[in-house]
């Protein structure tokens, strides 16, 4: 079992669509979590944190459900700059006990349509 | 904000030779860097954790003769593609995080895309 699960997609939604990802993981010591976008032939960049009470960032919300290992991220009025592959990633403590290092889902692609 | 450097953006480079790719952070120390690979359409898996002045930690499954890890200095991390071979291409990131941001603050380098033929 991955460590980080996503639906892959591709999600194609058109212009002012609402879109849900979601994300669960295998580790229930992992303490922190992200979402992060990543273009196409470019390193990723950091979208938003997600904290238990959920939290809102304009359009992007982000929940995290904790007892079910699941994280999810809501984008509302979607514009054609989201398309993007959004990436799940998890903050994990490591056996090793070196520095927590961030653990990456296989993304979800969105292109919105004109 | 903190920026990470990584050079060269993009390499070619013939099968059997060594590539040397370059991971700064410009504006903060880094004790410790992240080095990523991502093949097409999957995501980033940690190769290695370039620590310095020590020994880097590889992932299970990662060569460390091949892939070999210098962290000589609190800016500078490098990554070296030994005897590359076809199935070296690849997009490698490297990633810092300044002292004391905690959990956040992980920057990305550029990434650099490798092409062996």
């Amino acid at each position: 079992r991955k460590e980080v699960e996503q639906d892959p997609g591709p999600f194609n939604v058109p212009e002012g669509a609402t879109v849900a990802f979601n994300c669960t993981y295998s580790n229930s010591a992992s303490q922190s979590f992200f979402w992060y976008r990543q273009d196409c032939r470019k390193e990723p960049k950091l979208l938003m944190s997600v904290y238990s009470s959920g939290n809102e960032d304009g359009r992007f919300t982000a929940q995290l459900n904790r007892a079910s290992q699941y994280i999810s991220l809501l984008i509302r009025d979607s514009k054609l700059s989201d398309s993007a592959t959004y990436l799940c990633v998890v903050n994990d403590p490591r056996p090793s006990g070196s520095a927590r290092q961030l653990t990456f889902g296989s993304g979800t692609q969105l292109t919105v349509l004109p | 904000g903190a920026v990470v450097s990584q050079h060269p953006s993009r390499v070619i480079c013939k099968s059997g030779t060594s590539v040397k790719i370059e991971c700064r952070s410009l504006d903060f120390q880094a004790t410790t860097m992240f080095w990523y690979r991502q093949f097409p359409k999957q995501s980033l898996m940690l190769m290695a954790t370039s620590n310095e002045g020590s020994k880097a930690t590889y992932e299970q499954g990662v060569e460390k003769d091949k892939f070999l890890i210098n962290h000589a200095s609190l800016t500078l991390s490098t990554l070296t593609v030994t005897s590359a071979h076809p199935e070296d291409s690849s997009f490698y990131i490297c990633s810092a995080r300044p002292q004391g941001e905690g959990n956040y603050g992980y920057t990305f380098g550029s990434g650099t895309r490798l092409t062996v033929v």
